[in-house]
């Protein structure tokens, strides 16, 4: 049982450069989100989906954009890459919009130089 | 405020019982959750306690909550090498439907022989 997969593991970006993060879960939940989670900051929201078809900006929505393919995928953007988006990225996924039980995935640890 | 705190570090001795701190802001808040996250992994839900009791014990966990103080902490009993982790404290701070997880900084513990 794979739950939620994130791809790529690692990534190393240069400034300006363009990448999407790919998240799927398997257990067939309506909510999607991605976190980014920065040294003594905790986690992050940059953006959610509370079902498939919808979207909202989280906490720390810039330079970032997202998709919902389907109801098992939600892909994060970022279009220019900055230094300060250096993080490691989270997916998470829940059954209800309410965000009880979250699960997450292993994280994609990004660098931009 | 919307600040969850936490303890950044904890050493503690194998054997003995874990004490990890948090205090919170919404005492809107429904739930409040501990997750786990192993080094290079994503987190993992521990426990979650509904805000309307005071205590709730599952194996080795024991998670209380003190609504008038906004304090929760959770104990881990007969602390093991495997529980050497970062420990994030979150709430869960709901408007209309929607729910959102406001997460701590996390707590580091360490676990000695």
């Amino acid at each position: 049982n794979a739950g939620v997969t994130q791809t790529p593991k690692f990534q190393v970006l240069k400034t300006g450069q363009s990448m999407t993060l790919q998240c799927a879960q398997d257990m067939n939940h309506n909510s999607m989100y991605w976190y980014r989670q920065d040294p003594g900051m905790g986690l992050r929201l940059i953006y959610y989906s509370a079902s498939e078809g919808t979207t909202d900006k989280g906490e720390v929505p810039n330079g970032y954009n997202v998709s919902r393919l389907n109801k098992r995928e939600f892909s994060l953007r970022l279009e220019s890459a900055a230094p300060s988006q250096t993080s490691v990225y989270f997916c998470a996924s829940s059954e209800y919009e309410s965000h009880t039980e979250a699960f997450f995935g292993q994280g994609t640890r990004l660098t931009v130089v | 405020g919307e600040d969850v705190e936490q303890s950044l570090f904890l050493s503690v001795r194998e054997g003995d019982s874990s004490v990890i701190n948090c205090t919170y802001t919404d005492s809107s808040s429904t739930y409040l959750y501990w997750y786990k996250q192993e080094p290079g992994a994503g987190l993992q839900l521990l426990t979650y306690i509904f805000s309307n009791m005071d205590m709730k014990q599952d194996q080795r966990l024991t998670v209380l909550l003190n609504k008038k103080d906004k304090h929760l902490s959770l104990r881990i009993a007969d602390t093991q090498t495997g529980d050497s982790a970062i420990y994030f404290c979150a709430e869960l701070m709901t408007t209309d439907s929607w729910g959102k997880l406001q997460f701590g900084a996390g707590t580091q513990v360490v676990v000695t022989p």
